[in-house]
């Protein structure tokens, strides 16, 4: 267990819709990072918060969204969904914003029917 | 840009056989280095790391060592098990922010499946 907690594990909804993917970092961590694995584009680094500021953006389409709160959750917003949305989301969280090892989550199975 | 490039499977192997995968990168700077496994329904967990140029990570018997003058970070492990049947990720750590090493850089994949 690598105490980067997500919900919901599986997820089923219909193109159009939006969904909230939330995570919660180890205990301590300020760093919070968004990660999609596809079958056809692989593992891609989406975006990272450190401490409730935007550190990093990646590979991110502009009808996804996220954010850090005060108490260093993270919520991941996807809207408009479309089928090749469909895909595994991690979180992983690290101490500081760089140099420090990044843990994963389970992971979020997005189906988009 | 950085990027990572891994050995496509999949890879089947005996159990007790050798095991290598490869992995090289193309990164400006000096990036740590890190091996990723995702066993079947799991996430992903850190199995070992090299933060600099010579060093060897080492965990659950798998051993991977930072070269830099042929750019790759091999991963090997002597004798395998059922139990290692997994999907392994070559990553390095990216550089953001005025050069600072955040998010990583995945490989895609290699799977390993090893027969009793």
């Amino acid at each position: 267990d690598s105490g980067v907690t997500q919900t919901p594990k599986h997820l089923i909804t219909a193109t159009g819709q939006r969904v909230t993917l939330r995570c919660s970092p180890r205990s301590g961590d300020l760093s919070v990072y968004w990660y999609q694995q596809s079958l056809d584009q692989g593992l891609q680094f989406l975006i990272q918060y450190y401490n409730g500021e935007e550190r990093a953006k990646g590979n991110i389409l502009e009808r996804f969204s996220a954010q850090q709160f005060p108490d260093l959750h993270s919520e991941l917003n996807l809207s408009s969904l479309e089928l090749g949305d469909s895909a595994l989301y991690f979180c992983a969280s690290s101490q500081q914003a760089s140099g420090n090892t990044i843990y994963f989550g389970e992971g979020s199975w997005l189906t988009v029917v | 840009g950085n990027s990572v490039t891994q050995m496509e499977g999949p890879v089947t192997l005996s159990e007790e056989a050798f095991l290598t995968i490869n992995c090289t990168y193309t990164a400006t700077g000096y990036p740590s280095l890190f091996w990723y496994v995702q066993y079947p329904g799991e996430g992903l967990q850190l199995l070992l790391k090299a933060t600099k140029a010579d060093d060897k990570g080492s965990n659950k018997g798998f051993e991977a060592t930072y070269r830099k003058e042929t750019t790759s970070f091999h991963l090997e492990k002597g004798s395998v098990q059922v139990s290692d049947s997994a999907v392994y990720f070559c990553a390095l750590s990216g550089m953001n922010y005025g050069g600072s090493q955040g998010n990583l850089i995945f490989g895609k994949g290699t799977k390993l499946s090893v027969k009793p």
